[in-house]
C-alpha cells in the first residue's frame, strides 16, 4: 500500500542552524510534492510545491529537494529561528489529481528551534 | 475577508446532539474538502466537492453528512457522534485543473469534543 514516512520524533535544533526534515514514500509515483507548516490547533499553511522533474526549489530561507530515485524529499530551513517551531507536513499528489482526492499526507515532524 | 473561514472554532457536543460545521472560502477555488485530523495521525480526507463532483471516503461513518450549496460554502452535519469522533476538523479549498491540484488553503479548524 502507499505510504509516506516522516520522522515521528521531534527535531530539536539551535537557533541559527539549518533544520532538515525528511519525507520518504513507498509504492507511489508522485507527480508533485507539497510541504505545509502547521501550528498547534491551527490548519496547515501551504509553503512549497515541487514537481517530479524539479530537483530543487527555494523560497526565502526554505529549500526543498525531490529525489524520485531515492523516493525522498528533504525540507531545509536555513538560519532557523524560534518562530520556525511548528509541525511540518509533506503531501504527495499523483499525476492528473484533478479531483484533489488522491492527495496523501504524512503525519508530520515537530520542529523545535531553541534560542 | 480572505482565505478559508471555519466556524465554530471549538465545539463540545453530546452523543445525542445534532450540530453543523460551516466553511466559507473567498478564493474563487473550484474544490472544497473536509479533513479529519486526530492526534499524531495523518490528515484523513472525508469528503471532496470538486468540479461539481462529490467524492467521499467510504470509511467515513454515515453520522457525518456533507452539504455544498455552492462553490464557496461547505457544511458538515454531525449527528449521534461517538467519543472517538473527537478531533480537529479542517476545511480546505484548492484550484484544480487539467494538470492536477496545486496546493490547499486550509481553514483554522474546528476542535470537536464529543462527550
Amino acid at each position: 500500500s502507499q505510504k509516506i514516512e516522516q520522522n515521528s520524533e521531534a527535531l530539536n535544533i539551535q537557533e541559527g542552524k539549518t533544520a532538515t526534515l525528511t519525507c520518504n514514500y513507498t509504492n507511489y509515483s508522485p507527480a508533485y510534492l507539497q510541504w505545509y507548516r502547521q501550528d498547534p490547533g491551527r490548519g496547515p499553511v501551504f509553503l512549497l510545491l515541487i514537481r517530479e522533474n524539479e530537483k530543487e526549489k527555494r523560497k526565502e530561507r526554505l529549500k526543498v529537494t525531490f529525489d524520485t530515485t531515492l523516493k525522498q524529499s528533504l525540507f531545509h530551513i536555513t538560519a532557523s529561528q524560534p518562530a520556525d517551531s511548528a509541525t511540518y507536513l509533506c503531501a504527495l499528489d499523483p499525476l492528473r489529481n484533478t479531483g484533489g482526492f488522491k492527495t496523501i499526507f504524512g503525519a508530520g515532524t515537530r520542529l523545535f528551534v531553541k534560542a | 475577508e480572505t482565505g478559508v473561514t471555519q466556524t465554530p472554532r471549538h465545539l463540545v457536543m453530546g452523543m445525542t446532539n445534532k450540530k453543523s460545521l460551516k466553511c466559507e472560502q473567498h478564493l474563487g477555488h473550484n474544490a472544497m474538502y473536509w479533513y479529519k485530523q486526530s492526534a499524531k495521525k495523518p490528515l484523513e480526507l472525508m469528503f471532496v466537492y470538486s468540479l461539481e463532483e462529490r467524492v467521499e471516503n467510504n470509511s467515513v461513518p454515515s453520522r457525518f453528512s456533507p452539504e455544498c450549496p455552492n462553490s464557496s460554502h461547505l457544511f458538515l452535519h454531525l449527528h449521534t457522534l461517538q467519543p472517538e469522533d473527537s478531533a480537529l476538523y479542517l476545511c480546505a479549498s484548492s484550484q484544480v485543473g487539467p494538470g492536477g491540484n496545486y496546493g490547499y488553503t486550509f481553514g483554522s479548524g474546528t476542535r470537536l469534543t464529543v462527550v
